[in-house]
């Protein structure tokens, strides 16, 4: 497609459980950027990825969160052990460079019950 | 102190009026986004500004460097533009956007 996919689109997990989000950015963008947006708040910043590299995972609120794009394109952000605190929207984001307009995907709500 | 501030939270107009969404920030940036979202969650981007003026269609985006000021204008509204439009900077090293709360407009017929 045209545009940056995320899925799956709704996810709902039990606490303790463990999710992965997959995002597949427009093909030929560099820079992949994951955020993850609270009800009612403004996206927050979680990691970026210049290719394959993770270059930036300063947002990233816990070492239960782990992300990965391990061939420069499709990425993958897990999170272990679930709390209900994870329970947001996460974006995804891609651009051809990092200075570049960032194109949003329609993110992934998670629902952690 | 959030380093992207948003007024108003929420707005609701009439259709046909003049609106304006006003973002301050507190950080050097190299850019300033201004991002439409709809329910549902997806982002669009409006413009990237670094300074003047923008216009497209009856949407225009102005900013202010030295005041670390920018306003979104929508001209004519519509209720198609109610949506939530998002204040971002990029001040972060490696692109990363910084956002705002958001201003959650609603447009009556």
């Amino acid at each position: 497609g045209a545009g940056v996919s995320q899925s799956p689109r709704y996810k709902v997990a039990k606490r303790g459980q463990d999710v992965a989000l997959r995002c597949d950015p427009i093909s030929g963008h560099v820079s992949l950027f994951w955020y993850q947006q609270a009800l009612g708040q403004g996206p927050e910043f979680l990691t970026y990825f210049q290719n394959e590299a993770q270059l930036d995972k300063s947002g990233l609120p816990s070492d239960r969160f782990f992300a990965e794009r391990p061939e420069g394109s499709v990425s993958t952000l897990k999170i272990q052990r679930t709390q209900q605190e994870d329970s947001a929207v996460y974006l995804c984001a891609s651009s051809l460079g990092q200075l570049q307009p960032q194109h949003f995907g329609d993110g992934t709500r998670l629902s952690i019950l | 102190k959030n380093e992207v501030e948003q007024s108003p939270q929420n707005l609701t107009a009439q259709e046909g009026e003049f609106i304006t969404i006003n973002c301050s920030y507190s950080v050097g940036i190299s850019a300033l986004h201004w991002l439409q979202q709809h329910p549902g969650g997806g982002i669009v981007s409006l413009f990237m500004l670094s300074s003047g003026k923008k216009k497209h269609g009856r949407l225009i985006a102005t900013i202010n460097i030295q005041e670390k000021h920018s306003s979104l204008h929508i001209t004519a509204s519509h209720p198609r533009d109610s949506a939530v439009y998002i204040c971002a900077v990029r001040g972060g090293s490696q692109g990363n956007l910084i956002f705002g709360k958001g201003t959650k407009l609603s447009v009556k017929p």
